[in-house]
């Protein structure tokens, strides 16, 4: 396919475990971010790779939320030891040189 | 102070009248322009981009950046019950920088 491909598209996890979270981005794109959305809110940054650029993690919200890219292309969002307030859509998006992102169709994540 | 800033809105516009969504911004020296609409449930979706001063028109609708002011616009023509989003304005400074959004504008178009 040629969009932003994000998997899983729904999680249910128990509180305290660890989720992983996949985006599959354009090829070809050497930018990647990860949102997080809460319902009814704005876009929260989390993350942002650029090339093999250290990345931006300045909006990771604690030291329970991780990510990972291999070079240019699957990146990987970990949230060890989920708390209810985990729970929202987390949406990976990537962009090309140009800087127009394109966005996957999200996670959804439940804690219960 | 925000780095972009919207009003949340909700926006009131009637149908077929122009829709004006308004975006400020803090850095001066940003160069990348975006507009992105969010339907309800799902994900963003870019409408338009604009990098030089002036208006850039694709269809109904029409972005204006003013760098001076630090201001960009978006104007929906012809406003449709299906236009009712919300618009997310984004800017981006140099080519390497992470792209920052604003908190969006809830629009809504009625009959």
């Amino acid at each position: 396919g040629a969009g932003v491909s994000q998997s899983p598209s729904n999680k249910v996890t128990e509180k305290g475990k660890d989720v992983e979270l996949r985006c599959d981005p354009i090829s070809g794109h050497t930018a990647l971010y990860w949102y997080r959305q809460r319902l009814g809110q704005g876009l929260e940054f989390l993350i942002y790779f650029q090339g093999n650029s250290a990345p931006d993690k300045s909006g990771l919200p604690s030291d329970r939320f991780s990510a990972e890219r291999t070079g240019e292309s699957v990146s990987t969002l970990t949230i060890q030891r989920t708390q209810q307030e985990d729970s929202a859509v987390y949406l990976c998006a990537s962009s090309s040189a140009f800087g127009e992102q394109f966005f996957g169709p999200g996670t959804r994540l439940t804690v219960l | 102070q925000k780095e972009v800033e919207q009003n949340s809105g909700p926006l009131s516009v009637p149908e077929g009248a122009i829709a004006s969504l308004n975006c400020t911004y803090s850095d001066r020296g940003s160069q990348s322009f975006f507009w992105y609409r969010q339907y309800s449930g799902k994900s963003p979706e870019l409408i338009m981009f604009i990098y030089s001063n002036g208006d850039k028109e694709d269809g109904r609708f029409t972005a204006q950046l003013n760098k001076a002011s630090q201001y960009v616009s978006l104007l929906i023509r012809d406003s449709q019950p299906s236009d009712s989003a919300t618009y997310l304005c984004a800017v981006r400074g140099s080519s390497a920088s992470k792209i920052i959004f604003g908190s969006g504008t809830r629009l809504s178009i009625r009959p």
